[in-house]
C-alpha cells in the first residue's frame, strides 16, 4: 500500500537548523512537496522536488533521493514563527493524485 | 485576487442529515481536491477531479459525494452514511504537475 513516514514531533532551538525527514512507499512517484500548517490554518506550499537533489528557497531547502524513496526539509535560522506542522506529500500518478504524510510538529525553544 | 474560497467556515450537522461544503476557485486550475483532517493528523484524500464532469475516489470516499459541473466549483456532500463526519475539511486546486493551493477550510461538527 501507499504510505509516507515522517517523525511526529521535532524540537529545536531558535536560530538553529532542523531537518525533517520523509520516506515514502507509493505505487507511482511524480514529485515530493512540502507544506507548512499553523494551528487552525490551511496548509501553505513550501517546496517541491521532482528530480534528485537540493532545492533552495530562502531559509528553506528540500532534498530528494528517488532511489532511496527519501526526502527531507531543511529549515535554517529558525524563528519562533516557524513553529507549525510540516507535511510531505507525494504526487502518486499521472492523474494528479496527491497523498500526504501525517505531519511533523515542530516545536521551537527560545 | 485569485484564490480558493471555502464556505461556510463552520458548519453543524444533525444526525441523519446531508450537508454540502462549497469550494470555488478563480485560479483557472484544472485539478481540484477534497481532504479531511482530524485533530493532530495529516490530510486524507476524499475525492479529486482533473477535469469537468470527471472525478475519482481518494482513500476515504465512503460517505461522501462530489460533483464537478463547472471548472471553478467542486462541492462536497457529507452524507448521513458518514458516521464520523466531525473534522476539518480542506479544498485544494492545482495546475497539473504543480503544487496545490488550499482554501481556508470548513470545520464540520455534529449536533
Amino acid at each position: 500500500g501507499q504510505s509516507l513516514e515522517q517523525p511526529s514531533e521535532v524540537t529545536a532551538v531558535e536560530g538553529a537548523i532542523v531537518q525533517i525527514n520523509c520516506t515514502y512507499q507509493t505505487s507511482g512517484f511524480y514529485g515530493l512537496s512540502w507544506y507548512q500548517q499553523h494551528d487552525g490554518g490551511a496548509p501553505t506550499f513550501l517546496s517541491y522536488n521532482a528530480l534528485d537533489g537540493l532545492e533552495e528557497t530562502g531559509r528553506f531547502s528540500s532534498f530528494l533521493s528517488r532511489s532511496d524513496s527519501y526526502g527531507y526539509l531543511l529549515l535554517q535560522e529558525l524563528q519562533m514563527k516557524d513553529s507549525a506542522s510540516y507535511f510531505c506529500a507525494v504526487r502518486e500518478g499521472r492523474d494528479d493524485k496527491i497523498i500526504f504524510g501525517k505531519g511533523t510538529r515542530l516545536h521551537i525553544l527560545p | 485576487d485569485g484564490g480558493i474560497t471555502q464556505s461556510p467556515k463552520y458548519l453543524f450537522r444533525k444526525e441523519g442529515q446531508n450537508v454540502t461544503l462549497s469550494c470555488e476557485q478563480n485560479l483557472n486550475h484544472d485539478a481540484m481536491y477534497w481532504y479531511r483532517q482530524d485533530p493532530g493528523q495529516g490530510l486524507r484524500l476524499i475525492y479529486y477531479s482533473q477535469i469537468v464532469n470527471d472525478f475519482q475516489k481518494g482513500d476515504i470516499a465512503e460517505g461522501y459525494s462530489v460533483s464537478r459541473e463547472k471548472k471553478e466549483s467542486f462541492p462536497l456532500t457529507v452524507t448521513s452514511a458518514q458516521k464520523n463526519p466531525t473534522a476539518f475539511y480542506l479544498c485544494a486546486s492545482s495546475i497539473p504537475q504543480r503544487p496545490q493551493h488550499f482554501g481556508d477550510g470548513t470545520r464540520l461538527s455534529i449536533l
